[in-house]
């Protein structure tokens, strides 16, 4: 299947720091990549989407001033951390469609591996 | 409500066991169903999409049930390395607005 990477792996970082956070589809073009975040014991919310050319979509209770999202290329997006705080400290997901199509005629979404952030 | 709703688990099973996880769904509009397997702190993968008429893959089947907003997951003859949370997805559209249930944790002991 496709390749999504995500830099870092993991990152420490001060309160106060702003910290980037890069996804990559290797072998795919991407119009549209989606930022996900998940806290301990809990499942993946979707905070935006990231469109080529384009400004993101946050979701609801989202706040892009603090999150910035820049998709830059079909195979690059990045998710920025302003001012971060101890409660930003989760794990960071992205994910891209190959949009190739499925077996129902729709994009398969792949998951890059994952940033674990730590504010401290 | 929350948009998918799972089993809370967490479910401990022993070997060769078969277990069932259930996920209900709100969204009418909902079109694609699957099931993503998630290991601690990694990614999620797709394990298998979830189709109208039901679908296996080896030990595992997924039903939809698309009038009572339902899809399971069945796993037969538990493996120590299907110890994982499961995560139940829906989407709305083209795979592009993709919503998880907070996932159900299977341990499968020997």
């Amino acid at each position: 299947g496709a390749v999504v990477s995500q830099h870092p792996s993991w990152v420490i970082c001060k309160s106060g720091t702003s910290v980037k956070i890069e996804c990559r589809s290797l072998d795919f073009q991407a119009t549209t990549m989606f930022w996900y975040r998940q806290f301990p014991k809990q499942s993946l919310m979707l905070m935006a989407t990231s469109n080529e050319g384009s400004k993101a979509t946050y979701e609801q209770g989202v706040e892009k001033d603090k999150f910035l999202i820049n998709h830059a290329s079909l195979t690059l997006s990045t998710l920025t951390v302003t001012s971060a705080h101890p409660e930003d400290s989760s794990f960071y997901i992205c994910s891209a469609g190959d949009q190739a199509g499925g077996p129902l005629g729709t994009d398969t979404q792949y998951f890059g591996p994952g940033t674990r952030l730590t504010v401290l | 409500r929350k948009e998918v709703e799972q089993d809370p688990g967490p479910f401990n099973v022993p070997e060769g066991a078969t277990v069932a996880f259930n996920c209900t769904y709100s969204n009418s509009a909902s079109q694609s169903f699957f099931w993503y397997r998630q290991d601690c702190r990694k990614e999620p993968k797709l394990l298998m999409s979830v189709y109208s008429s039901g679908n296996e893959d080896g030990r595992f089947t997924a039903q939809l049930n698309r009038a009572s907003q339902y899809i399971s997951l069945l796993i037969r003859d538990s493996k120590l390395s299907d110890s994982a949370t499961y995560l139940c997805v829906v989407t709305s559209y083209n795979n592009n607005d993709m919503r998880f249930g907070a996932g159900t944790r299977l341990t499968v002991k020997p």
